[in-house]
């Protein structure tokens, strides 16, 4: 099954530092959304985009929906212990608004 | 009840046996998605169900997989005869209506997660 390409893959840093990550597809998409995933948890949503360009904010954390709607990227500013996690982006193609396509996840660690 | 209820959180089962896993949809949804995720992988939709029916089942394996969503109780993905290949993490989502704009407008939350393993 489809999968969206997302990278990197897993990122070490320190606190303090912002991080940025991508996701690109070879369809077009008509949502983008971002998830955080704790261990041994379900995902919880971060931020939703809806439209092309649409850039949005959520705290720290900053989303884009790329202008090809192909690709989005998030930001999460002057990071922090709890920014810990697995951070996955997942997307709703056109025509079909029933089922998310998920990235493979960006492992992110946060050294205090 | 204030989020998707799944039960159990951990089930063990041995090959050849049945798990059944249990996924209450937030008050007030009638839609549940069942996902499954594999180690070190994102999530892969297997399922969508409104009460008493199968809307897609595109992502379910042809074999050994069925869900239902009766008009009372939870939803039930049931998996006959397991293999080691099942074990995986499986997630249930819920949401109040058919998603027009996407999920999370219409508030699809996610569950903890049912982490079957297969001995």
């Amino acid at each position: 099954g489809q999968q969206l390409n997302q990278s990197p893959q897993s990122m070490f840093i320190q606190e303090g530092e912002d991080v940025s990550m991508n996701c690109t597809s070879s369809s077009i998409f008509n949502t983008w959304l971002w998830y955080k995933q704790d261990p041994g948890e379900g995902p919880v949503l971060l931020i939703a985009l809806y439209k092309a360009g649409e850039l949005t904010s959520n705290g720290r954390l900053t989303a884009q929906f790329g202008i090809t709607r192909k690709d989005s990227f998030l930001n999460i500013s002057a990071s922090i212990p709890s920014d810990v996690g697995i951070y996955f982006c997942a997307g709703q193609r056109a025509g079909n608004n029933r089922k998310l396509i998920w990235g493979l996840g960006t492992s992110l660690a946060v050294n205090p | 009840n204030a989020g998707v209820m799944q039960n159990p959180r951990h089930l063990v089962r041995r090959r050849g046996q049945e798990a059944r896993l249990r996924c209450s949809p937030m008050k007030g949804h009638s839609h549940v998605y069942w996902y499954r995720q594999l180690p070190e992988e994102g999530l892969k939709f297997m399922v969508y169900l409104q009460k008493e029916n199968i809307i897609d089942e595109s992502g379910m394996p042809k074999e050994r997989f069925s869900a239902e969503f009766p008009k009372e109780g939870p939803s039930i993905l049931r998996i006959q005869q397991v293999v080691r290949g099942d074990s995986a993490a499986y997630f249930c989502a819920s949401s109040p209506t058919f998603p027009d704009r996407g999920p999370a407008l219409y508030g699809y939350t996610f569950g903890s997660g049912t982490r079957l393993t297969v001995v």
